[in-house]
């Protein structure tokens, strides 16, 4: 079975500084993992994802993750917030296993404030 | 190029009725998941569904059933409706050769709010 755990349920940091949202997977087999975001009353937005290639991935919007097999943590950081980062973020795992459609798990979500 | 579409946006009903939600998937994919996203919590799987037929399904009793047509656009339907099915419900497109080639991405809808009396 998979699961994620996203460690803090609000985050709240000033504008410019760092953001540091913490997502915790759990996997019996090597997995693929994703962080998502989600503004009110919209869907869900693919903002970056890991599947096996570089640790450190890059995506959207100045955000950038890195999977840490050993802690089995897949952190998403960006070094300078944004009013328009205000949102709820997503972390989400799966994996890659013979030719079937894998089902994604959601974590609770982490409800990120921006102070001006 | 449209992304994944899904109607109605809002609804109420009452409980003990039933509820058909639909779902048109982006163009280019062939497989749609659904999702149920409570109020304050991450989106609970539900079932996926690809030619035509469930693939996967999550920890939902059997009021909760699906169909995919031809055209790969799918329907949510939920029967006998409780309070705590009150709920936003995603629906979310990929291409099943996406995991062959390890990139299961999915493009989410924005949802069918779903309020149960």
């Amino acid at each position: 079975a998979q699961s994620v755990t996203q460690l803090g349920s609000h985050v709240s940091v000033s504008e410019g500084a760092l953001v540091l949202l913490r997502c915790n997977y759990s996997s019996s087999v090597p997995p693929y993992l994703f962080w998502y975001v989600q503004y009110p009353n919209q869907g869900l937005q693919l903002l970056l994802k890991y599947t096996s290639a570089a640790t450190l991935v890059k995506g959207i919007n100045g955000f950038e993750a890195e999977f840490k097999k050993s802690e089995t943590s897949f952190h998403l950081t960006k070094p300078s917030a944004h009013m328009s980062d205000a949102a709820e973020y997503f972390c989400a795992v799966t994996h890659s296993w013979g030719s079937s459609a894998s089902k994604i798990i959601f974590g609770s979500g982490t409800r990120l404030s921006i102070r001006p | 190029d449209a992304g994944v579409t899904q109607s109605p946006t809002h609804l109420i009903k009452t409980r003990g009725q039933q509820v058909t939600l639909r779902c048109s998937p982006k163009s280019g994919h062939d497989t749609v998941s659904w999702y149920q996203q409570a109020l304050g919590q991450g989106p609970q799987f539900i079932f996926q569904y690809y030619e035509e037929e469930e693939r996967q399904r999550g920890n939902f009793p059997d009021r909760f059933s699906g169909h995919q047509f031809p055209n790969y656009s799918s329907e949510l339907n939920v029967n006998a409706l409780l309070l705590g099915d009150s709920a936003l419900y995603l629906c979310a497109s990929s291409h099943r050769r996406g995991t062959l080639y390890g990139a299961n991405v999915l493009t989410f809808g924005a949802g069918s709010r779903l309020t149960v009396l």
